[in-house]
């Protein structure tokens, strides 16, 4: 199975762009990336997810490297209510009933 | 993004005694369902999974005959904690993933949560 690894925390100034890194070397070739955030005592909320190239959506941009072993979360102008743990997740396939494995995240902390 | 429904959203139970939690998925059919257990300031632990009208897979290490899980239609899944005791105590989240299941570009959908409280 792919793993991720995350840094446990970051901060940001409201209003500026949060990068929000993970690593995972050993993914395989068709396995995507998800990303989700969890607020605090609610269940995780999708944000975006993909495969090879990068992709953007209303709530963020995501990054993947050439050789797929790193991406990049961005959320470009991050607000208070931003202020979540964020998890980086390669689906992992399972005899077709593929599951979602949740590392430890992100949290990351705006800051007015 | 589609909306799954958990119920109810918080509960407080005896032990010993047996709590249902549903899960529904209001906007789209669901063939496969995910239990998810999170206890304080930990990440969320997979329970098991369910496809509608088959037995649920559980994970490692969680008790089948306690946990029981029902995934009758796609659209409902239920979680019954069984003789639940202080330690069965935790956030439950609910997962659904839509009906054309098997493809890497399915999102999965996340719950609100159960807040379970066991005295």
């Amino acid at each position: 199975d792919a793993k991720t690894t995350q840094p446990p925390s970051m901060d940001c100034a409201e209003g500026r762009a949060a990068n929000l890194p993970c690593n995972h070397s050993t993914i395989s070739g068709n396995e995507y990336v998800y990303w989700y955030r969890q607020i605090h005592s609610q269940g995780p909320q999708y944000i975006i997810h993909g495969l090879k190239n990068n992709e953007t959506n209303e709530m963020a941009s995501l990054i993947i490297t050439e050789d797929r072993k790193s991406s990049t979360l961005i959320l470009p102008h991050a607000t208070l209510r931003d202020t979540a743990v964020y998890y980086c997740i390669v689906r992992v396939p399972q005899g077709g009933s593929e599951k979602l494995v949740f590392g430890k995240g992100t949290k990351l902390t705006v800051n007015p | 993004g589609a909306v799954v429904s958990q119920h109810p959203s918080r509960v407080i139970c005896k032990s010993g005694t047996s709590v249902k939690i549903e899960c529904r998925s209001l906007d789209f059919q669901a063939t496969t369902m995910f239990w998810y257990r999170q206890f304080p300031k930990q990440s969320l632990m997979l329970m098991a999974t369910s496809n509608e009208g088959s037995k649920a897979t559980y994970e490692q290490g969680v008790e089948k005959d306690k946990f029981l899980i029902n995934h009758a239609s796609l659209t409902l899944s239920t979680l019954t904690v069984t003789s639940a005791h202080p330690e069965d105590s935790s956030f439950y989240i609910c997962s659904a993933r839509g009906a054309s299941g098997g493809s890497s570009t399915d999102t999965q959908y996340f719950g609100p949560g159960t807040r379970l409280t066991v005295l």
